[in-house]
């Protein structure tokens, strides 16, 4: 049984270019989460989804992020323009129906230099 | 608002021995409580949770009791195994959403 997928899993960009990071969900599960880990900050919820529809955004740093999800297996996260502080792994979770459990993808390494 | 409070880091133990760390928690109500273990290069995976008082957690050798007197969820394990080096993470359920301790990096040498 496939897990959560990510992609790529790791990206390297100049400041300034637009980067997407890309999450399929496991099939059936009706929540997906975005989240950011870094070393001062730990892991940081940025925004989540249920039936595809955004929730609970407050954790966005700013404009230069948006989240979609098209679909209940596709979600992107994209950063436009980039900045070196935007250096983290990002990581993708889904949940099933009537569970409190997450289940994480194996993330995004991105470093913009 | 509710919070998880972890034992910091790194936690140095020699294989076989004892393992201990401590989680304490400050919510409202009865959330599920969890710990999460992260290995080098890879997502969090759920390691055990318990969702009432008085539960105990347990898997791979790990136990954790809620201990809702004490708002704790303390991690153990008898005896510790070098593939148990990896990065831990206390955590509880609020509405949608999960929030996570700092999480505390476990070194264990042959």
């Amino acid at each position: 049984d496939a897990g959560v997928i990510q992609s790529p899993r790791h990206e390297v960009t100049e400041m300034g270019q637009e980067v997407t990071l890309r999450c399929k969900p496991i099939s059936g599960h009706n929540s997906l989460f975005w989240y950011r880990q870094t070393m001062m900050r730990g892991l940081e919820l940025l925004i989540y989804f249920n039936n595809n529809v955004p929730i609970d955004d407050s954790g966005m740093p700013e404009d230069r992020f948006s989240a979609k999800m098209p679909n209940a297996s596709f979600s992107t996260l994209k950063i436009q323009p980039s900045e070196p502080r935007d250096s983290a792994v990002y990581f993708c979770a889904s949940r099933p129906p009537i569970s409190s459990e997450q289940y994480f993808g194996p993330g995004t390494r991105l470093t913009v230099t | 608002g509710d919070s998880v409070t972890q034992m910091e880091g790194p936690v140095t133990l020699s294989e076989e021995a004892f393992l201990t760390i401590n989680c304490t928690y400050t919510a409202t109500g009865y959330p599920s409580l969890f710990w999460y273990v992260q290995y080098p290069g890879e997502g969090l995976q759920l390691l055990l949770k318990a969702t009432k008082a008085d539960d105990k957690g347990s898997n791979k050798g790990f136990e954790a009791t809620y201990r809702k007197e004490t708002t704790s969820f303390h991690l153990e394990k008898g005896s510790v195994q070098v593939s148990d080096s990896a990065v831990y993470f206390c955590a509880l359920s609020r509405d949608d959403k999960i929030i996570f301790g700092k999480g505390t990096r476990l070194h264990i040498l042959p």
